[in-house]
Formats: C-alpha cells, sequence, structure tokens
C-alpha cells in the first residue's frame, strides 16, 4: 500500500492563481481530512469529508474548496491564492477502528507571493 | 471551543534523561485523545489514543497518560531518535473520526 499520498511536494503562485493540491488513499478508508500547519499554531482542519460525496468545513475553511466524488481522492483548491495561505498543507486519512489511526500525507509546502 | 494546549514548547534532554510532555485539553465530552510525533519535513505519525481518565498506553520509550484535564506523555531514558515535535489532538463529543483539534506541539531535542 502506497498510503495516503500528495502532489505536488512544492508550488510556488502568485497572489490570484489558483490551484488544485491532490491527494489520494489506497487503504478505502470513509474519513479523510485536510489540515494547514503554521509555525508555531500547531495542524488546524480545513475541510473534512465523511465519505464520497459528503464534505464539511472545519476551523480554517475560507478560500479553500473540497469535493469528494470517490473514496480514494479528496482534492484541496485553492481559488484565488493569498500570501496568508502560505503554509504546509497535509491530508489525512481515518480509519475508524483500531484506535482511530490517521495517517497523515507528506505534505504539500505552498508559496504565495 | 475546543482547545489544547501543550507545555513545554521545546525540551531539550540530554541522553537517558528522562522527563514529560504536557497536554491540557478543554473539549466538549472528549472521544478521543491522540499522540503524534512529526520528523522536520514530514506528515504526523500516530503513536497512541486514549478514551477514558486512568488509561496508558506505552510503546518502547513511551507511555501516554490521561486524566480528566490532561494527558502526559513520559519519555524514559530517551535517545537521540526521539529527537522530533509531537503533538497532542482531541475529538470532541458529536464530531466526526478525522475531525481532530490540535496543540501547537512540542519540539523535543535529545543530546548524545
Amino acid at each position: 500500500n502506497a498510503g495516503v499520498t500528495q502532489t505536488p511536494k512544492f508550488q510556488v503562485l502568485k497572489t490570484g492563481q489558483s490551484m488544485t493540491l491532490q491527494c489520494a488513499q489506497d487503504m478505502n478508508h470513509e474519513y479523510m481530512s485536510w489540515y494547514r500547519q503554521d509555525p508555531g499554531m500547531g495542524l488546524r482542519l480545513i475541510h473534512y469529508s465523511v465519505g464520497a460525496g459528503i464534505t464539511d468545513q472545519g476551523e480554517v475553511p475560507n478560500g479553500y474548496n473540497v469535493s469528494r466524488s470517490t473514496t480514494e481522492d479528496f482534492p484541496l483548491r485553492l481559488l484565488s491564492a493569498a500570501p496568508s495561505q502560505t503554509s504546509v498543507y497535509f491530508c489525512a486519512s481515518t480509519r475508524p477502528g483500531s484506535q482511530e489511526t490517521q495517517y497523515f500525507g507528506p505534505g504539500t509546502r505552498l508559496l504565495v507571493l | 471551543e475546543d482547545q489544547v494546549t501543550q507545555s513545554p514548547e521545546a525540551l531539550r534532554l540530554q541522553e537517558g534523561e528522562s522527563s514529560s510532555l504536557n497536554c491540557s485539553y478543554t473539549v466538549s465530552g472528549l472521544r478521543g485523545l491522540f499522540w503524534y510525533r512529526q520528523d522536520p519535513g514530514k506528515g504526523p505519525e500516530f503513536l497512541f489514543t486514549l478514551y477514558s481518565a486512568g488509561e496508558e498506553k506505552e510503546k518502547e520509550r513511551l507511555k501516554a497518560t490521561l486524566t480528566k484535564k490532561e494527558s502526559f506523555l513520559h519519555i524514559t531514558a530517551p535517545k537521540p531518535e526521539d529527537s522530533a515535535t509531537y503533538l497532542c489532538a482531541v475529538r470532541a463529543g458529536g464530531t466526526s473520526y478525522g475531525k481532530l483539534t490540535f496543540g501547537q506541539g512540542t519540539i523535543l531535542t535529545v543530546h548524545p
């Protein structure tokens, strides 16, 4: 199993540009989440999904959009990038049994100029 | 609002010097408290889940404990390879699996 994969690993955007961060998992997990990590602030939940076709907002959803058309994929869209969205983005999937283990991807480092 | 506070922000230990990391939480109906380890440039890696006060979990040199207000991650005789950022998170009552609130982390450095 590849686990949780994210692409790209690093991206530079100009203010106002849009882009999609890709996330895929091959563990057949229903639950998937997107977090951003900023220095000194830990991980903050952006959006999450409880299954294909079902998404909901987390703590910091503004400026981001998600969809979940399949169990495997959970892309995160930046509609109009802003410097405040410079961060490291992590995708995760959760297995409800076995201690609710949440598996994280390797992250996407985004710089918005 | 659910809140998780970790202390200290950074901890420097000598190899073999045991210590503890603290995670204080305020949450509506705790459904689970989680500990993760994060190495630089990588995603967090799951360590433990605790569900109720009094519960303890162990893995190698790490032991996690839980009370009604806080959790401790005890590190016994640490080695340099234990150096990492340790993250604490909670899931509140009535929330979905995978919807976690994280603390800001404790950066642990173990010197040989």
